[in-house]
């Protein structure tokens, strides 16, 4: 069974410094990872995904993520925040091989908070 | 070329209603998910639908609950008798039939929030 850890539900950063959400995971396979995030009141939308190809990733608005097996982890990272960056994250993992049959397994959720 | 479409936003039912939510997916995608989103808590994975066909069903109730995916029209989510404990979002998710690569992306619509009094 597929399983994800994300630490702590709130996050706060000042507007340009560092985001690292931090996200583990669990999985008897090769894991699918990625990353979502919420704004209130809509879907989810994918900011990034690794697929067993280069460890670092990189995805939409700055962020990026390195899957560390050695740690199991997927750590979401940006260099600067920004005040549009408020919004609630989530790591999830595919239980499958991967292909479009692949149900995903979501972690809880961070809600990152940006000051200015 | 339309996101995953949801409706309705928002559903209020008293208890022992019943509440229907309905899924079209984006244009071309015939794979079908639904997820339930409790207050504080991340995602949970219910049913996972191809046109005509339940593939997994393992994260439904055994009650009260049921999904269909018709040859046409959009995904329905079904709940029977809701109870205060079914208020939560509800949110579809969809894929195209093809896998053009491994790990492919599900796209998400922007829910439906049940609200049982």
């Amino acid at each position: 069974a597929q399983s994800v850890t994300q630490l702590g539900s709130h996050v706060s950063v000042s507007e340009g410094a560092l985001v690292l959400l931090r996200c583990n995971y669990s999985s008897s396979v090769p894991p699918y990872l990625f990353w979502y995030v919420q704004y209130p009141n809509q879907g989810l939308q994918l900011l990034l995904k690794y697929t067993s190809a280069a460890t670092l990733v990189k995805g939409i608005n700055g962020f990026e993520a390195e899957f560390k097996k050695s740690e199991t982890s997927f750590h979401l990272t940006k260099p600067s925040a920004h005040m549009s960056d408020a919004a609630e994250y989530f790591c999830a993992v595919s239980d499958s091989g991967g292909g479009a049959n692949s149900k995903l397994t979501f972690g809880k959720g961070i809600t990152l908070s940006v000051r200015p | 070329n339309a996101g995953v479409m949801q409706n309705p936003r928002h559903l209020v039912r008293r208890r022992g209603q019943e509440a229907r939510l309905r899924c079209s997916p984006m244009k071309g995608h015939s794979h079908v998910y639904w997820y339930r989103q409790l207050p504080e808590e991340g995602l949970k994975f219910m049913v996972y639908l191809q046109k005509e066909n339940i593939i997994d069903e393992s994260g439904m109730p055994k009650e009260r609950f049921s999904a269909e995916f018709p040859k046409e029209g959009p995904s329905i989510l079904r709940i029977q008798q809701v109870v205060r404990g079914d208020s939560a979002a509800y949110f579809c998710a969809s894929s195209p039939r093809w896998a053009s690569e491994r790990g492919d992306e599900q796209f998400f619509g922007p829910g439906t929030r049940l609200t049982v009094l």
